[in-house]
């Protein structure tokens, strides 16, 4: 079945870091991906999505790109800031359908 | 907008009691869901519906009933509670036109521990 795996956590960096948080994922076709954020005691915000192959999304400083041929959608961002700690969730969904596959969850904490 | 609403934020049951969480979303999406989140696993799906009237079974039902009269509310249900529902219960709303992407709106959450 349609899964999604991404790195462990949890992740900490120093302010102003490179941050990077793999996501792969297995799908029989071509689903639309996204991230969600969890900040701390509050429920999944949206923070991305791509719906097509080659797509890249973008939010906030953060961006991950749509790889069909390395089925990943990794997120990335330049320079992190303290206010970026919370829970990183990639999750895919087919158009049409009803169910979000999630990942378990990367924990990011950022040291000023 | 309120978005999507839940109540209670948190609450302790003892074994074999049993309770209703709210949820209401104000955004007029037909689909919504019910998810529950164990520590540090991803979300999965308990119960979804399509439109009021219809509900359908996600990947971990069992234990909870669930009822859809209206378009704004999708309350769940958990019957004679066991300690392994203890977790964060998240409630979620999409639009189901295609233009929307499925992006799914989320609850606050409510925390539930069974003693």
């Amino acid at each position: 079945g349609d899964s999604v795996t991404q790195m462990e956590g949890p992740v900490t960096l120093s302010e102003e870091a490179f941050l990077t948080i793999n996501c792969t994922y297995t799908a029989t076709g071509y689903p639309s991906l996204f991230w969600y954020v969890q900040y701390p005691g509050e429920g999944l915000q949206l923070l991305l999505k791509a719906t097509k192959a080659d797509d890249k999304g973008s939010n906030k400083g953060f961006e991950a790109t749509y790889r069909k041929e390395t089925t990943s959608f990794h997120l990335e961002k330049g320079s992190v800031q303290v206010s970026d700690s919370a829970v990183y969730f990639c999750a895919l969904i087919y158009q049409g359908a009803q169910k979000l596959v999630f990942g378990q969850g990367t924990r990011l904490t950022i040291n000023p | 907008n309120a978005g999507v609403t839940q109540t209670p934020k948190f609450r302790i049951l003892k074994i074999g009691q049993s309770m209703t969480l709210q949820c209401t979303q104000d955004m007029n999406h037909n689909y919504m869901y019910w998810y529950r989140q164990d520590p540090g696993m991803g979300l999965k799906l308990i119960y979804y519906s399509v439109g009021a009237g219809i509900t359908d079974k996600g990947e971990v039902p069992n234990g909870y009933n669930v009822s859809r009269s209206t378009t704004e509310d999708f309350p769940l249900r958990l019957e004679l509670a066991a300690p392994s529902q203890t977790s964060v219960y998240f409630c979620a709303s999409s639009d189901s036109s295609l233009r929307a992407y499925n992006e799914q709106f989320f609850g606050p959450g409510t925390r539930l521990t069974v003693l």
